[in-house]
C-alpha cells in the first residue's frame, strides 16, 4: 500500500530564513508522482511543486525546491527566503500511475509552518 | 478564468436529512474526486471518476453518493447514512502531473 508520512507537526522559521519540511513515501510503484501543496486558513489547496520518479533533476518553482532523494524514499520540501505569507498548512502527497494516468493523491498529514518576523 | 468551483462555501444539515454539494470544474479535465479533511487531518479520498458516467469508491464512501452525467460536474450527496458528516470536503479535478482543487465547503451538521 502506498503511504505518505510527514513527521513534523509544526515547524517555526525566521523570515528571510530557509526551512525543510520533510516528508518520506512507501510504493512499491516503479512510476509514481510527489506533489506538494500549501493550505492556509482559508482552507483551499495551493498546488506547489511536481516531482515525477524518473525525473533527473530536483524540481524548482520560484522559491520552493524538492529535495528529492529516491533511494532513501524522501522528497523533503525546502523552502527559501520564508515570508510571513508562507505560514501554512503544508501536505506531501503521492500519485500512482499505475492506478490510471490520472489518479487520486494520497496526502501526509501535514506540516504546520509559522514564519516569525 | 479556468478553475474549479464548489458551492456553497458554508452548508448546514440537520440530523437525518441527505444534502448535495456542487463541484463544476471548466479545465476540460477527465478526471474528478472528492476528499474530506477532518480537522488536523490530510485529505482522504470519498469517491472518484475518471470519466462520465463512470466513478469508484475511493477510501471512505460508505455514507455518500455522487453522480457524473457530464464530464464539468461532479456533485456529492452526502447522505443520512454518514454519521459523522462535518468535515471539509474539497472537490479537485487532474490533468497528469498536476491536481487542481476547488476552494471547498465546510459541512456543519446541526
Amino acid at each position: 500500500a502506498q503511504k505518505i508520512t510527514q513527521t513534523q507537526p509544526g515547524m517555526f522559521v525566521q523570515e528571510k530564513e530557509a526551512v525543510t519540511l520533510d516528508c518520506t513515501y512507501d510504493t512499491s510503484d516503479q512510476s509514481y508522482g510527489l506533489f506538494w501543496y500549501k493550505q492556509p486558513s482559508s482552507g483551499e489547496m495551493i498546488f506547489l511543486i511536481y516531482q515525477g520518479s524518473y525525473d533527473e533533476q530536483n524540481a524548482t518553482e520560484g522559491r520552493y525546491s524538492l529535495n528529492f532523494q529516491k533511494a532513501r524514499k524522501s522528497a523533503n520540501l525546502v523552502i527559501s527566503a520564508s515570508q510571513l505569507g508562507d505560514s501554512a498548512m503544508y501536505f506531501c502527497a503521492m500519485r500512482g500511475v499505475l492506478r490510471g494516468s490520472q489518479g487520486n493523491l494520497i496526502f501526509g498529514k501535514g506540516t504546520k509552518l509559522s514564519v516569525k518576523p | 478564468d479556468g478553475g474549479i468551483t464548489q458551492s456553497p462555501k458554508y452548508l448546514f444539515r440537520k440530523e437525518g436529512q441527505n444534502v448535495t454539494l456542487s463541484c463544476e470544474q471548466n479545465l476540460n479535465h477527465d478526471a474528478m474526486y472528492w476528499y474530506r479533511q477532518d480537522p488536523g487531518q490530510g485529505l482522504r479520498l470519498i469517491y472518484y471518476s475518471q470519466i462520465v458516467n463512470d466513478f469508484q469508491k475511493g477510501d471512505i464512501a460508505e455514507g455518500y453518493s455522487v453522480s457524473r452525467e457530464k464530464k464539468e460536474s461532479f456533485p456529492l450527496t452526502v447522505t443520512s447514512a454518514q454519521k459523522n458528516p462535518t468535515a471539509f470536503y474539497l472537490c479537485a479535478s487532474s490533468s497528469p502531473n498536476e491536481q487542481f482543487f476547488g476552494p471547498g465547503t465546510r459541512l456543519t451538521v446541526l
